[in-house]
């Protein structure tokens, strides 16, 4: 398996542009979210998905947008970037909440994006 | 919402001490706390979990303990080694409903000097 393969690793992009960060990962995980990681910030929940066909907020959504149309992949798009955009782009799936439990999260090698 | 509250933000110790790193929660109804490790521009792995059934579990040189009680959990790593050095994150979900929801703590840049 790969695991969670994002694509690009690097982007520069100017203001106002647009473009959509890819996430696919092989695991056949229910489970999908995205998040940006800041410098002293940790990591913050952009949106997520229990499954194809839903999509919920995280806890920075604006500005982005997310669709689920397979259980594969999960793309981010970024509708007319920002430089408070700037950042580091992870994407993380797991297994579904079974048997009562939460399922660890496996994580993306990341995307660096800076909007200029 | 959640809020994950981890202390210290930076941490220098010697190779061969202990190090520990403690992490505060503010919803009582979370119920799994994982930590990650991640070494300078690479992906948050997973190191070791907890549920809120388990008081405290061990991986070799590395332990997480959770108190319920008063909302806080804490990474114990033991013999610790160059390349532990890293940023440690801790994370708590499943509380207000939102089983799949990471809240992480600001990260613990731990560097053990050899």
């Amino acid at each position: 398996n790969a695991g969670v393969t994002q694509t690009p690793k690097f982007q520069v992009l100017k203001t106002g542009q647009s473009m959509t960060l890819q996430c696919a990962q092989d695991m056949n995980h229910e489970y999908m979210s995205w998040y940006r990681q800041d410098p002293g910030m940790g990591l913050r929940l952009i949106h997520y998905s229990v499954g194809a066909g839903i999509t919920d907020q995280g806890e920075v959504p604006n500005g982005y947008n997310v669709s689920r149309s397979t259980t594969e992949d999960f793309p981010l798009r970024l509708l007319s970037a920002a430089p408070s955009q700037t950042s580091v782009y992870f994407c993380a799936s797991s297994y579904s909440f079974t048997g009562g439990n939460n399922q660890p999260q496996h994580f993306g090698d990341g995307t660096r994006l800076s909007i200029l | 919402g959640e809020n994950v509250e981890q202390h210290p933000s930076t941490l220098s110790v010697q190779e061969g001490d202990s190090a520990v790193i403690k992490c505060t929660y503010s919803d009582s109804a979370s119920n799994y706390f994982p930590w990650y490790k991640q070494e300078l521009g690479k992906r948050p792995q997973l190191i070791i979990d907890i549920r809120s059934n388990v008081g405290e579990k061990k991986d070799q040189r590395i332990a997480v303990t959770l108190n319920k009680t008063a909302k806080h959990f804490s990474l114990h790593i033991t013999e610790t080694q160059p390349e532990d050095s890293a940023v440690y994150f801790c994370a708590a979900s499943g509380g207000g409903g939102s089983n799949y929801k990471l809240t992480f703590g600001k990260g613990t840049l731990l560097t053990v000097n050899p």
